[in-house]
Protein backbone atom coordinates (compact mmCIF):
# COMPACT_ATOMS: atom_id res chain seq x y z
CA UNK A 1 0.00 0.00 0.00
CA UNK A 2 0.86 3.77 -0.11
CA UNK A 3 1.65 3.63 3.79
CA UNK A 4 2.00 1.88 6.94
CA UNK A 5 -1.98 1.01 7.55
CA UNK A 6 -3.01 0.53 11.06
CA UNK A 7 -6.43 -0.58 12.45
CA UNK A 8 -8.39 -0.22 14.50
CA UNK A 9 -8.14 3.38 14.75
CA UNK A 10 -9.36 3.71 17.91
CA UNK A 11 -9.91 1.11 20.34
CA UNK A 12 -11.91 1.11 23.70
CA UNK A 13 -12.11 -1.71 26.32
CA UNK A 14 -12.94 -3.07 29.68
CA UNK A 15 -10.22 -3.96 31.50
CA UNK A 16 -9.08 -7.65 32.08
CA UNK A 17 -9.95 -8.00 28.23
CA UNK A 18 -7.69 -8.95 25.54
CA UNK A 19 -7.09 -6.73 22.21
CA UNK A 20 -5.40 -7.06 19.13
CA UNK A 21 -3.80 -4.62 17.09
CA UNK A 22 -3.21 -4.81 13.46
CA UNK A 23 -0.22 -3.08 11.01
CA UNK A 24 -0.06 -3.73 7.91
CA UNK A 25 3.20 -2.10 5.93
CA UNK A 26 4.21 -0.67 3.06
CA UNK A 27 4.78 -3.25 0.56
CA UNK A 28 8.18 -4.38 -0.27
CA UNK A 29 9.39 -3.13 3.36
CA UNK A 30 11.26 -5.97 5.17
CA UNK A 31 11.51 -4.61 8.89
CA UNK A 32 8.66 -3.65 11.12
CA UNK A 33 8.54 -1.80 14.39
CA UNK A 34 5.79 -1.16 17.09
CA UNK A 35 6.00 1.86 19.47
CA UNK A 36 4.08 3.05 22.40
CA UNK A 37 3.59 6.74 22.87
CA UNK A 38 1.65 7.18 26.24
CA UNK A 39 -0.04 10.72 27.15
CA UNK A 40 2.43 13.53 26.65
CA UNK A 41 5.09 11.22 26.14
CA UNK A 42 8.03 9.86 23.66
CA UNK A 43 8.07 7.08 21.94
CA UNK A 44 8.77 3.90 23.59
CA UNK A 45 9.93 0.97 22.21
CA UNK A 46 8.11 -2.26 21.86
CA UNK A 47 9.69 -4.92 19.36
CA UNK A 48 11.01 -5.16 15.92
CA UNK A 49 10.66 -7.76 13.22
CA UNK A 50 12.90 -8.47 10.40
CA UNK A 51 10.77 -10.98 8.10
CA UNK A 52 8.60 -13.12 10.52
CA UNK A 53 11.33 -13.32 12.80
CA UNK A 54 11.44 -10.71 15.87
CA UNK A 55 15.33 -10.34 16.78
CA UNK A 56 14.36 -7.72 19.64
CA UNK A 57 11.53 -8.14 21.48
CA UNK A 58 13.11 -6.05 24.25
CA UNK A 59 10.63 -3.23 24.81
CA UNK A 60 7.57 -5.07 25.72
CA UNK A 61 7.03 -4.39 29.42
CA UNK A 62 5.24 -7.68 30.17
CA UNK A 63 4.01 -10.86 29.59
CA UNK A 64 0.49 -9.87 28.60
CA UNK A 65 2.24 -8.15 25.37
CA UNK A 66 2.88 -10.38 22.21
CA UNK A 67 3.56 -9.66 18.48
CA UNK A 68 3.80 -11.94 15.42
CA UNK A 69 3.85 -11.10 12.00
CA UNK A 70 3.32 -13.69 8.80
CA UNK A 71 3.97 -13.57 5.60
CA UNK A 72 6.58 -10.57 5.98
CA UNK A 73 3.71 -8.83 6.09
CA UNK A 74 1.09 -7.98 8.48
CA UNK A 75 1.71 -8.01 12.38
CA UNK A 76 -0.94 -8.23 15.24
CA UNK A 77 0.44 -6.88 18.72
CA UNK A 78 -1.68 -8.42 21.30
CA UNK A 79 -2.65 -7.24 24.89
CA UNK A 80 -3.61 -9.83 27.19
CA UNK A 81 -5.53 -8.99 30.56
CA UNK A 82 -5.61 -5.75 29.59
CA UNK A 83 -4.77 -2.91 32.17
CA UNK A 84 -5.43 1.01 32.36
CA UNK A 85 -1.95 1.52 32.41
CA UNK A 86 -2.08 -0.16 28.89
CA UNK A 87 -3.94 3.32 27.58
CA UNK A 88 -1.79 4.41 24.94
CA UNK A 89 -1.40 5.50 21.08
CA UNK A 90 0.40 2.65 19.54
CA UNK A 91 2.26 2.98 16.39
CA UNK A 92 3.83 1.13 14.01
CA UNK A 93 6.64 1.68 11.62
CA UNK A 94 8.76 0.34 8.68
CA UNK A 95 11.34 0.39 6.72
CA UNK A 96 13.07 -0.54 3.05
CA UNK A 97 15.52 -2.80 4.90
CA UNK A 98 17.11 -2.74 8.38
CA UNK A 99 19.75 -0.97 7.90
CA UNK A 100 20.14 1.79 10.70
CA UNK A 101 20.11 4.78 8.13
CA UNK A 102 16.80 4.20 6.54
CA UNK A 103 14.21 6.09 8.09
CA UNK A 104 10.86 4.60 9.73
CA UNK A 105 7.73 5.22 7.91
CA UNK A 106 5.11 5.82 10.86
CA UNK A 107 0.98 4.48 10.39
CA UNK A 108 -1.38 6.62 12.41
CA UNK A 109 -1.64 4.68 15.13
CA UNK A 110 -3.95 3.12 17.78
CA UNK A 111 -5.48 4.96 19.97
CA UNK A 112 -6.25 2.21 22.67
CA UNK A 113 -8.75 3.29 25.87
CA UNK A 114 -8.44 0.53 28.91
CA UNK A 115 -12.03 1.56 31.16
CA UNK B 1 23.08 2.50 25.73
CA UNK B 2 21.55 5.29 23.54
CA UNK B 3 19.89 8.28 24.74
CA UNK B 4 17.91 11.26 22.83
CA UNK B 5 17.84 14.15 24.70
CA UNK B 6 15.60 16.76 24.44
CA UNK B 7 15.94 19.56 26.63
CA UNK B 8 12.41 21.99 25.67
CA UNK B 9 9.06 20.44 26.48
CA UNK B 10 7.41 23.30 25.41
CA UNK B 11 8.63 26.22 23.18
CA UNK B 12 5.74 28.89 21.98
CA UNK B 13 6.37 31.58 19.39
CA UNK B 14 4.79 34.36 17.29
CA UNK B 15 3.99 33.67 13.71
CA UNK B 16 7.46 35.21 11.91
CA UNK B 17 9.95 34.61 14.54
CA UNK B 18 12.70 31.97 14.50
CA UNK B 19 13.17 29.04 15.97
CA UNK B 20 15.31 26.61 17.26
CA UNK B 21 14.78 23.02 18.96
CA UNK B 22 17.60 21.54 20.64
CA UNK B 23 18.69 18.04 21.02
CA UNK B 24 21.60 16.44 22.14
CA UNK B 25 22.53 12.73 21.70
CA UNK B 26 24.58 9.79 23.48
CA UNK B 27 25.69 6.85 21.47
CA UNK B 28 29.52 4.45 22.07
CA UNK B 29 28.56 3.93 18.28
CA UNK B 30 31.16 5.81 15.83
CA UNK B 31 28.67 5.55 13.19
CA UNK B 32 25.06 6.70 13.58
CA UNK B 33 22.45 8.01 11.90
CA UNK B 34 20.11 11.14 13.16
CA UNK B 35 16.54 11.89 12.75
CA UNK B 36 14.05 14.72 13.15
CA UNK B 37 10.03 13.69 12.99
CA UNK B 38 7.32 16.14 12.70
CA UNK B 39 3.51 14.63 14.83
CA UNK B 40 0.97 17.62 13.53
CA UNK B 41 -1.82 17.74 15.95
CA UNK B 42 -3.70 14.89 13.73
CA UNK B 43 -1.50 12.25 15.59
CA UNK B 44 0.97 10.93 12.37
CA UNK B 45 4.62 10.90 12.55
CA UNK B 46 6.97 12.65 9.49
CA UNK B 47 10.20 12.02 8.59
CA UNK B 48 11.95 15.06 8.16
CA UNK B 49 15.49 14.74 7.85
CA UNK B 50 18.10 11.86 8.28
CA UNK B 51 22.09 13.13 8.83
CA UNK B 52 25.06 10.52 9.09
CA UNK B 53 27.50 10.73 11.69
CA UNK B 54 29.91 11.45 9.40
CA UNK B 55 28.95 14.01 6.78
CA UNK B 56 28.75 17.12 9.58
CA UNK B 57 27.33 19.72 6.65
CA UNK B 58 24.48 21.34 7.83
CA UNK B 59 21.23 21.38 5.81
CA UNK B 60 18.80 23.75 4.37
CA UNK B 61 15.28 22.91 3.19
CA UNK B 62 13.26 25.78 2.53
CA UNK B 63 12.46 27.49 6.07
CA UNK B 64 13.94 24.15 8.08
CA UNK B 65 17.80 24.30 8.71
CA UNK B 66 19.74 21.56 10.38
CA UNK B 67 23.36 22.38 12.31
CA UNK B 68 24.95 19.35 13.31
CA UNK B 69 28.20 19.31 15.43
CA UNK B 70 29.48 16.23 16.56
CA UNK B 71 31.67 17.80 19.17
CA UNK B 72 28.83 18.34 21.30
CA UNK B 73 26.69 15.90 20.17
CA UNK B 74 23.91 18.01 19.06
CA UNK B 75 21.45 17.94 16.19
CA UNK B 76 19.78 21.32 16.37
CA UNK B 77 16.70 21.93 14.59
CA UNK B 78 15.73 25.59 13.18
CA UNK B 79 12.67 26.99 11.63
CA UNK B 80 12.93 30.11 9.96
CA UNK B 81 9.85 32.74 9.91
CA UNK B 82 7.77 30.09 11.65
CA UNK B 83 4.04 29.87 10.48
CA UNK B 84 1.12 28.65 12.57
CA UNK B 85 0.91 24.83 10.25
CA UNK B 86 4.76 24.58 12.00
CA UNK B 87 2.53 23.41 15.52
CA UNK B 88 3.50 20.50 15.75
CA UNK B 89 5.34 18.08 18.44
CA UNK B 90 9.24 17.09 17.03
CA UNK B 91 11.02 14.69 17.84
CA UNK B 92 14.49 13.94 17.41
CA UNK B 93 16.15 9.89 17.09
CA UNK B 94 19.27 8.23 16.92
CA UNK B 95 20.21 5.36 15.59
CA UNK B 96 23.32 3.08 15.90
CA UNK B 97 24.79 1.39 13.35
CA UNK B 98 25.61 -1.73 15.00
CA UNK B 99 23.58 -4.36 14.68
CA UNK B 100 21.77 -4.02 18.21
CA UNK B 101 21.94 -0.46 18.11
CA UNK B 102 21.19 -0.27 14.77
CA UNK B 103 17.42 -2.43 15.17
CA UNK B 104 15.94 0.41 16.18
CA UNK B 105 15.26 4.50 16.35
CA UNK B 106 16.00 5.64 19.77
CA UNK B 107 13.54 8.49 20.27
CA UNK B 108 13.60 11.92 22.77
CA UNK B 109 11.00 12.68 24.48
CA UNK B 110 9.47 15.34 21.64
CA UNK B 111 8.84 19.16 22.07
CA UNK B 112 5.45 20.70 21.38
CA UNK B 113 5.79 23.52 19.49
CA UNK B 114 2.90 26.14 19.50
CA UNK B 115 3.19 28.99 16.65
CA UNK B 116 0.85 31.91 17.69
CA UNK B 117 -0.63 34.36 14.91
Amino acid sequence: GAGVSQSPSNKVTEKGKDVELRCDPISGHTALYWYRQSLGQGLEFLIYFQGNSAPDKSGLPSDRFSAERTGGSVSTLTIQRTQQEDSAVYLCASRKRQGANSPLHFGNGTRLTVT
Amino acid sequence: AQKVTQAQTEISVVEKEDVTLDCVYETRDTTYYLFWYKQPPSGELVFLIRRNSFDEQNEISGRYSWNFQKSTSSFNFTITASQVVDSAVYFCALSGAGETSGSRLTFGEGTQLTVNP
